[in-house]
């Protein structure tokens, strides 16, 4: 009964390949977020959206582009991807902009 | 920028004492604010939240607010070694940007038995 889930948990690519990450959540909540964790632990933000709606965009590359098909799911696809894209990435969801964030389990990438 | 400050730590107490982190963040505008805790190589997890000043209390957890001051910490009394994490300060942002949770940095806490 995990509440958000990713998958994969792990992800092994070379450099310039296309790759997807997916995300599902069972809470019932409408908002939805992709958060990439760097090597030096700091949680920043990538995207943020509201009824499959996108609200936040925090200068992302192009290369990155989350697509909600409806309110439970968030995925995230990234092109050609670069060795700097290596870190965990992890999806979560609240209800509304204003309430607390649950996380799912992570997905580690690691490009070479 | 908006931004949340936390010591990086670590911060090391022993087994039962009081451990103290800290937070200041600079969007005088903020509502909401929460404490996570990380485990190395885990999801961050929700320990507390906080919306209005004063204390709130939860079990060995206290979260303080300060608005005024701009400040939130977090107490956790008779630790645990099992306490041992990073704890994750996050604050949503004011206006049209309220669906941004920003982090801080993590204050490392260590609880040795």
């Amino acid at each position: 009964d995990t509440a958000v889930s990713q998958t994969p948990k792990y992800l092994v690519t070379q450099m310039g390949n296309d790759k997807s990450i997916k995300c599902e959540q069972n809470l019932g909540h409408d908002t939805m977020y992709w958060y990439k964790q760097d090597s030096k632990k700091f949680l920043k933000i990538m995207f943020s959206y509201n009824n499959k709606e996108l609200i936040i965009n925090e200068t992302v590359p192009n290369r990155f582009s989350p697509k909600s098909p409806d309110k439970a799911h968030l995925n995230l696809h990234i092109n050609s991807l670069e060795l700097g894209d290596s870190a965990v990435y992890f999806c979560a969801s609240s209800r509304g902009g204003l309430r607390e964030a649950f996380f799912g389990q992570g997905t580690r990438l690691t490009v070479v | 920028q908006k931004e949340v400050e936390q010591n990086s730590g670590p911060l090391s107490v022993p087994e039962g004492a009081i451990a103290s982190l800290n937070c200041t963040y600079s969007d005088r505008g903020s509502q909401s604010f929460f404490w996570y805790r990380q485990y190395s190589g885990k999801s961050p997890e929700l320990i507390m939240f906080i919306y209005s000043n004063g204390d709130k209390e939860d079990g060995r957890f206290t979260a303080q607010l300060n608005k005024a001051s701009q400040y939130v910490s977090l107490l956790i009394r008779d630790s645990q070694p099992s306490d041992s994490a990073t704890y994750l300060c996050a604050v949503n942002e004011s206006g049209g940007s309220n669906y941004k949770l920003t982090f801080g940095k993590g204050t490392l806490l260590t609880v040795n038995p």
